[in-house]
């Protein structure tokens, strides 16, 4: 089953513009990524944020994450058109005593359009 | 440093036929996993594989399988196959439990 949840479900901005997406998920996580998707190709790996970390950048990109209320947001800041993909987050669960489980759970994902 | 590499790019299987995926991680990563991706569904976990063992496994019946060889390729086996199993299929390798995963394009198959 789905554990993140993305909101909007689909994002259409200007270039130049900032886009943000927000990501819910339900249990304890050891880690938090990001990751892109153009149509009909792989993943693309975009950022990890672990679960003691609060903040991170890389770039254009900004994600926080907050575990006491189980949500991340992802900022793109000044979006260009080549932006355009869908976006996920996935959680790393992680067992009881801390370790990773080993497996991603994805959320369905927030379609975002950069208009020219 | 060559990416993950899936073969076939596309194939058409009808019912009741099997089929094999292949998966090849990127040099060095000794971790693959493979996810089903469907529009209804989103990116459903499948296998992960370590060192040439299954260290977990999703929730899909057991017409699915894999396995690692010793040079950390992978195989997925779909039989009996069904109309639902029509699907992005993709792999992931990493350093390992907790580090990004790094993606294939993925095999799509598509069941008549």
């Amino acid at each position: 089953s789905q554990q993140g949840e993305e909101d909007p479900q689909a994002l259409s901005i200007q270039e130049g513009e900032n886009a943000t997406m927000n990501c819910s998920y339900k249990t304890s996580i050891n880690n938090l990524q990001w990751y892109r998707q153009n149509s009909g190709r792989g993943l693309v790996h975009l950022i990890l944020i672990r679960s003691n970390e609060r903040e991170k950048h890389s770039g254009r990109l900004r994600v926080t994450l907050d575990t006491s209320k189980k949500s991340s947001s992802l900022l793109i800041t000044a979006s260009r058109a080549a932006d355009t993909a869908s976006y996920f987050c996935a959680t790393d669960p992680q067992f009881d005593y801390g370790g990773s489980q080993g497996n991603l759970i994805f959320g369905k994902g927030t379609k975002l359009s950069v208009k020219p | 440093k060559a990416g993950v590499t899936q073969t076939p790019r596309y194939l058409i299987k009808t019912r009741g036929q099997q089929v094999t995926l292949s998966c090849s991680p990127i040099s060095g990563h000794r971790s693959v996993s493979w996810y089903q991706q469907t529009p209804g569904q989103g990116l459903q976990f499948l296998f992960e594989y370590f060192s040439e063992t299954q260290r977990n496994k999703g929730n899909f019946p057991g017409r699915f399988s894999g396995r690692q060889f010793s040079n950390s390729r992978s195989e997925m086996n779909v039989s009996t196959l069904e109309l639902g199993d029509s699907a992005l299929y993709l792999c992931a390798s990493s350093w390992g439990r907790g580090q990004p995963q790094h993606f294939g394009d993925g095999t799509r198959l598509s069941i008549l």
